[in-house]
């Protein structure tokens, strides 16, 4: 039941774009996305409930497409900041069978 | 700051030793959570509280006991440490469970089990 992250890891240079999925095989209500900065608690960035809508967070957005049971994580002009490790977290019913996805650990380089 | 408070920040345990982990949350939330944390494990549940006076187990809750106390504090415990119970263990709480909105965590607790 724990949805699927993608890509497991991923390099950029400052400024560069990166799109982190979330994907499940069962129906979903809701998507979560946390950014965990090393040695911290994980910190949340946004929800996104069924309907396909799209949500923004200052340069980091995100989609559902309920369709396809899939979330994509939308990083714009990547800061050093943006470096941690991102985990979607997904709820199959409202209130229900809440699970976190592996994470995908994102570096940001100078 | 409003927030989830954990105590202690770290800890070191003999096998077979007991210890209680506290959490308590100044939002007026209904739902608190013990997630606890491995390399390359991801979040797991251990046990939730979905409103005071009720607990129900996660996804890894053998060897772990909680209280609600009430509506602020959730306590997660381990009665018989084991090495395997080494991990960072963090607490949490929302709103209330479904109602779209996301969770906030505590700093964690990093247990050491020799």
């Amino acid at each position: 039941q724990q949805p699927v992250q993608s890509p497991q890891a991923v390099i950029l240079r400052e400024g560069e774009d990166a799109v982190i999925n979330c994907s499940s095989s069962k129906a979903l209500y809701s998507v979560h996305w946390y950014r965990q900065k090393h040695g911290e608690a994980p910190v949340f960035l946004m929800i996104l409930l069924k309907g396909g809508e799209q949500k923004g967070h200052e340069k980091i957005s995100a989609s559902f497409n309920e369709k396809k049971q899939q979330s994509s994580l939308y990083l714009t002009a990547s800061q050093l900041s943006y470096s941690g490790t991102y985990f979607c977290g997904t709820e199959v019913r409202m209130g229900q069978n809440f699970v976190f996805g592996p994470g995908t650990r994102l570096s940001v380089l100078p | 700051n409003a927030g989830v408070t954990q105590t202690p920040k770290f800890q070191v345990l003999k096998t077979g030793q007991s210890m209680t982990l506290q959490c308590a949350q100044d939002m007026n939330h209904n739902s608190m959570y013990w997630y606890r944390q491995d390399p390359g494990m991801g979040l797991r549940l251990i046990y939730y509280s979905a409103s005071e006076g009720t607990t129900d187990k996660g996804e890894v809750p053998n060897g772990y006991n909680v209280s609600r106390l009430n509506k602020r504090e959730f306590s997660l415990r381990l009665e018989s440490a084991a090495p395997s119970q080494t991990s960072v263990y963090f607490c949490a709480s929302s709103l209330r469970m479904g109602v779209g909105r996301g969770y906030t965590f505590g700093s964690g607790t990093r247990l050491t089990v020799v």
